[in-house]
């Protein structure tokens, strides 16, 4: 069966320092995976995708994502933290196999940025 | 270019009754997914459409029905409303058709459902 971990309820981090929030999943087939972002009372906004090609994939606001096949991972990184990255993140993954084409996703992350 | 719409934003109702949410997709976009997020929790999938017609599914019972109209827009229906329905129901759009269907879903901000 599909799966998404978020093993991290929150994460804190001071303005500057670089962040992680983490991911791991679980699939029969080939994963595409994606981070979504979602600000107090909004809906989700698209961070950035993995489906094939270069296991380090960039995408907005300065956030890049590393896919990890052996690992099942797929870790958020940002180089310097800003505090108006604090929000809700949001990994979530497509097993392709079966003409599948529902996501699944974790529960989500709770980024705190102190200034 | 308008994003993702939904309607109404906020709604209470009481156990027992119906309620009718609506979604106007992306400009270009042609398929539609619903959403409930309760509280503290991740988006969980009702069911998706395409062409008019209920494409996939999720686990939710047969009290949750949709519709896609020919201009895309789509309504999630809940009849028999129970006090567990209360939640953030999100109407997500993307392009299916020309090799879409690997884009990434937009998301509308959402239509918060109380059920007193």
């Amino acid at each position: 069966a599909q799966s998404v971990a978020q093993p991290e309820d929150q994460v804190n981090v001071a303005e500057g320092n670089p962040l992680t929030v983490k991911c791991t999943y679980s699939v029969s087939g080939n994963p595409y995976l994606f981070w979504y972002v979602q600000y107090p009372n909004r809906g989700l906004q698209f961070l950035l995708k993995y489906i094939t090609g270069d296991n380090l994939v960039k995408g907005s606001y300065g956030f890049e994502a590393e896919f990890n096949k052996s690992q099942t991972s797929f870790h958020l990184k940002k180089p310097s933290a800003l505090v108006s990255d604090s929000a809700l993140y949001f990994c979530a993954v497509r097993d392709v196999a079966g003409n599948n084409r529902k996501l699944i996703w974790g529960l989500g992350t709770s980024l705190a940025v102190n200034p | 270019d308008a994003g993702v719409t939904q309607s109404p934003t906020h709604l209470i109702k009481t156990r027992g009754q119906q309620v009718t949410l609506r979604c106007s997709p992306k400009s270009g976009h042609d398929t539609v997914s619903w959403y409930q997020q309760a509280l503290g929790q991740g988006p969980q999938f009702i069911f998706q459409y395409y062409e008019e017609e209920e494409r996939q599914r999720g686990n939710f019972p047969d009290r949750f029905s949709g519709h896609q109209y020919p201009n895309y827009s789509s309504e999630l229906n809940v009849n028999a409303l129970l006090l567990g329905d209360s939640a953030l129901y999100l109407c997500a759009s993307q392009q299916s058709s020309g090799g879409g269907e690997n884009q990434p879903q937009h998301f509308g901000d959402g239509t918060r459902l109380s059920i007193l």
